[in-house]
């Protein structure tokens, strides 16, 4: 079965400061990972995804991930915070092996301070 | 594409009402899924369906929640009786599932309260 973990529920970086959100993931076969944002009183959109290959992968506004089965993490950054930055975002993993169920993290509310 | 269309948008009902969601998935898409999201769960995954069928409905929290996909292009998600412990927002996704195009794509969600 496949777990996803998000350390830290808020995060709070300074404009134009590095942001890094963590996942970690749990699967017992190979993973396809994904990072969702979520703006106020809207659905989910998709930041980027790793499916096969190259394991860093560059997503949109900015965001890349890099894939890292030693440590089994999928952790989020952006060099440069933007205030329009500020939102949820949600980590998910599937199971490359078709069952095609997605597990969701709990979620980092990420603050961006002026 | 018009995306993930879910209806209504927001939804107040009484108390021991039947409630009713809709979801259209986006076209051609095989996999519609049916997540809640609350403050103190986050997002739960409640049912998906694969062409059709329901494949995994662990997630469904008792019997008072059903779910059906008649076709390809509408789903329903049904609470009856409702109770306040219900409210949420409820979300539809679909994907088309198929090797690595496979992320999930989000309706807007149904904020659903009932009083």
């Amino acid at each position: 079965a496949q777990s996803v973990t998000q350390l830290g529920s808020h995060v709070s970086v300074s404009e134009g400061a590095l942001v890094l959100l963590r996942c970690n993931y749990s699967s017992s076969v190979p993973p396809y990972l994904f990072w969702y944002v979520q703006y106020p009183n809207q659905g989910l959109q998709l930041l980027l995804k790793y499916t096969t290959g190259a394991t860093l992968v560059k997503g949109i506004n900015g965001f890349e991930a890099e894939f890292k089965k030693s440590e089994t993490s999928f952790h989020l950054t952006k060099p440069s915070a933007h205030m329009s930055d500020a939102a949820e975002y949600f980590c998910a993993v599937i199971s490359a092996s078709g069952t095609y169920k997605y597990i969701f993290g709990t979620g980092t509310r990420l603050k961006v301070l002026a | 594409d018009a995306g993930v269309i879910q209806s209504p948008r927001h939804e107040v009902t009484e108390m021991g009402q039947e409630v009713t969601l809709r979801c259209k998935p986006i076209s051609g898409h095989d996999y519609l899924f049916w997540y809640r999201q609350t403050m103190m769960r986050g997002l739960e995954l409640l049912i998906y369906f694969n062409n059709n069928v329901p494949i995994d409905d662990s997630g469904m929290p008792e019997d008072r929640f059903s779910a059906k996909m008649p076709n390809a292009s509408f789903s329903t998600l049904k609470i009856q009786p409702s109770e306040p412990r219900d409210s949420a927002v409820y979300f539809c996704a679909s994907s088309l599932g198929r090797g690595v195009r496979t992320e999930a794509f989000f309706g807007q969600g149904t904020r659903l309260t009932v009083v």
